[in-house]
């Protein structure tokens, strides 16, 4: 399984963009990019998945170089509701999707 | 419901007392995952299944501990003689398997917090 590498925590204030990078140098070719965000007693919940380039959704954007062994996931304009725990993700249909979450980076907004 | 939900929320149990933790996936999900988070942890995989069938249990951290998806809907997982080491949230995730490549979103539940006295 691919293993992943992010910020143990980090700061921003209400109407920042938020960038969070992920490092997963040993990703294989099969494999996609997902990032969950978890709020505290609540189960994660999908942002955003990809697996090359960029991708943008309603909530954040996914931005994924050339070689794949990094992502950044982006969050315009935060609010406070946005403080949670993100993980970045990855793996691929034949491995059962069994991902390795890692311990995330905790987002806190302040006013 | 439109969303997984799992049962209790909430678990206290004795050292040694068995547990069985219930999860109600989203209907037509054939698969079901279950995950342990221990606390200021990211949640760690534990077992999937695909229907009925266990294609990986691998994640379970001893054979105290037992998941089952009988009719491949519902899911079970039991803990035997429980220690204080087992006290985590138990996450159970859903997706909806299309068998193509790009992967599917897993849909989470809200976990059941258990703690071993």
């Amino acid at each position: 399984l691919a293993k992943t590498t992010q910020p143990i925590s980090m700061d921003s204030y209400e109407g920042q963009e938020v960038n969070i990078t992920c490092s997963h140098n040993n990703i294989a070719t099969n494999d996609y990019i997902t990032w969950y965000q978890q709020f505290p007693s609540q189960g994660p919940r999908f942002i955003i998945q990809g697996y090359k380039t960029k991708v943008t959704n309603e909530v954040a954007s996914l931005f994924i170089p050339a070689d794949r062994k990094s992502s950044t996931l982006s969050l315009p304009r935060v609010s406070l509701s946005d403080t949670a725990v993100y993980y970045c993700l990855v793996g691929g249909k034949y491995n059962f999707n069994k991902f390795y979450f890692g311990s995330g980076t905790k987002l806190n907004v302040k006013p | 419901g439109a969303g997984v939900s799992q049962s209790p929320r909430y678990k206290v149990a004795k050292r040694g007392q068995d547990v069985a933790l219930r999860c109600d996936p989203i209907s037509g999900h054939v698969s079901l995952f279950w995950y342990q988070q221990a606390l200021g942890q990211g949640p760690e995989f534990l077992t999937y299944f695909q229907n009925e069938a266990q294609l990986d249990k691998s994640g379970l951290p001893s054979d105290r501990f037992f998941a089952e998806r009988p009719e491949g809907s519902v899911s079970t997982l039991k803990i035997q003689r429980t220690q204080q080491e087992d006290s985590a949230v138990y996450l159970c995730a859903s997706s909806f398997y299309s068998g193509r490549l790009r992967e599917e979103t897993q849909y989470f539940g809200p976990g059941t917090r258990l703690l071993v006295l």
